[in-house]
């Protein structure tokens, strides 16, 4: 089973600052790695893809890049309906399917 | 849009089976792979498993001997069947739309099971 490690598990951001996300495999998924943003009482939303591909409508400020073991989750200035819990899932080497822990990006 | 919804008892006793459903609207369950997911209380998610649109299912190996997926064309709905519930299976189990094997692209709100005599 290929383990996602992500850090930090928070991170603390003024709005209008970046935040960068890490994801890391504990062996090569290639570039198979999706992000996922989930707000309170919301069902997850997916962002990336493919380990850089923006979903349909996803705001500019959200890139994702890398690829085989170390990924990393951009938001560039970052607004008020940012603030949430960021995933980030491995789909190369499966069953099972395996995700992070979670990054918690909280205003500060 | 898709919407998921799940649906079944919040509350299961230790030991018995815990039954829910999904049902999918704005999108026909006979294309793509329909998921489910959990997330124990303070803890990461965990992918269960999933039937695709030709009827194959692909389960987590931690899971596989008491996981039945299911699916109900007719009812455009998927179906978890998760048998001799323990305390550790208390969680929120979230349907969701998987595409064709690959990233998962909806998911439900989730509901949570808790598993209490």
């Amino acid at each position: 089973e290929i383990v996602m490690t992500q850090s930090p598990a928070t991170l603390s951001v003024s709005p209008g600052e970046r935040a960068t996300v890490s994801c890391r495999a504990s062996q090569s998924v290639s570039s198979n790695l999706a992000w996922y943003q989930q707000k309170p009482g919301q069902a997850p939303r997916l962002l990336i893809h493919g380990a850089s591909t923006r979903a349909t409508g996803l705001p500019a400020r959200f890139s994702g890049s890398g690829s085989g073991t170390e990924f990393t989750l951009t938001i560039t200035s970052l607004q008020s309906e940012d603030f949430a819990v960021y995933y980030c899932l491995q789909y190369n080497n499966w069953p099972p399917y395996t995700f992070g822990q979670g990054t918690k990006v909280e205003i500060k | 849009q898709v919407q998921l919804q799940e649906s079944g008892p919040g509350l299961v006793k230790p030991s018995e089976t815990l039954s829910l459903n999904c049902t999918v609207s704005g999108g026909s369950i006979s294309t793509y792979y329909w998921t489910w997911i959990r997330q124990p209380p303070g803890k990461g998610l965990e992918w269960i498993g999933y039937i695709s649109h030709t009827g194959s299912t692909n389960y987590n190996p931690s899971l596989k001997s008491r996981v039945t997926i299911s699916v109900d064309r007719s009812k455009n709905q998927f179906s978890l069947k998760l048998t001799s519930m323990t305390a550790a299976d208390t969680a929120i189990y979230s349907c969701a739309r998987q595409s064709y094997g690959d990233y998962i692209d909806y998911w439900g709100l989730g509901t949570l099971v808790t598993v209490s005599s």
